[in-house]
């Protein structure tokens, strides 16, 4: 089973900064099947991003994903109020794995 | 409106059954893998179990082998869970989610219903 670290734990920044959220897989994840969800309390995951850089339909440019191999990164350019939320990475193909998730919260 | 929404989830005693299903409409289901993933109170999320568009392949986590089985219902656009030897363990919130199509065995998931929970306790 590959086991997925995401740092750090919590994040906590203001408005209009720059989030920068890593994952880390415990083994290479291949064809970089490797997703990004965003959860906000009481609500499901929202994919943001899978093949480990591709956007999903509707998702603001202001998320982006990048990373290969072992090493994962999500950045979010310029902090929205709607973007402090939890978020968790994904790794997929056979047995597929989440991290245990980084919080995003307001400073 | 693309949406899946489950049902089913309730209290439950250890050893006991309970069955989820998923009610999903605005797309063609028969088209897609789907999967149940959960998340217990609190906690991350956890991929339980997955089938094809024509069920031909099942997989399940090892969590729940055994125990819980996947089926769907084509001509209902519907999908279910039979969770049977129900332990403490598997008190969670169980959502539904879609797969797109892709050359894996199991994907990512693009919709999400809003869950239903499942709470195993005496």
């Amino acid at each position: 089973e590959i086991v997925l670290t995401q740092s750090p734990g919590t994040l906590s920044l203001s408005p209009g900064e720059r989030a920068t959220l890593s994952c880390r897989a415990s083994q290479s994840v291949s064809s970089s099947y490797l997703a990004w969800y965003q959860q906000k309390p009481g609500q499901a995951p929202r994919l943001l991003i899978y093949g480990a850089s591709s956007r999903a339909t509707g998702i603001p440019d202001r998320f982006s994903g990048s990373g290969s191999g072992t090493d994962f990164t999500l950045t979010i350019s310029r902090l929205e109020p709607e973007d402090f939320a939890v978020y968790y990475c994904q790794q997929y193909g056979s047995s597929p794995t989440f991290g245990q998730g980084t919080k995003v919260e307001i400073k | 409106e693309v949406q899946l929404v489950e049902s089913g989830g309730g209290l439950v005693k250890p050893g006991g059954s309970l069955r989820l299903s998923c009610a999903a409409s605005g797309f063609t289901f028969s088209s897609y893998s789907m999967n149940w993933v959960r998340q217990a109170p609190g906690k991350g999320l956890e991929w339980v179990s997955s089938i094809s568009s024509s069920s031909s392949y099942i997989y399940y986590a090892d969590s729940v082998k055994g125990r819980f089985t996947i089926s769907r219902d084509n001509a209902k656009n519907s999908l279910y869970l039979q969770m049977n030897s129900l332990r403490a363990e598997d008190t969670a919130v169980y959502y539904c989610a879609r797969q797109p199509p892709l050359r894996a065995i199991v994907g990512y998931f693009d919709l999400w219903g809003r869950g239903t929970l499942v709470t195993v306790s005496s």
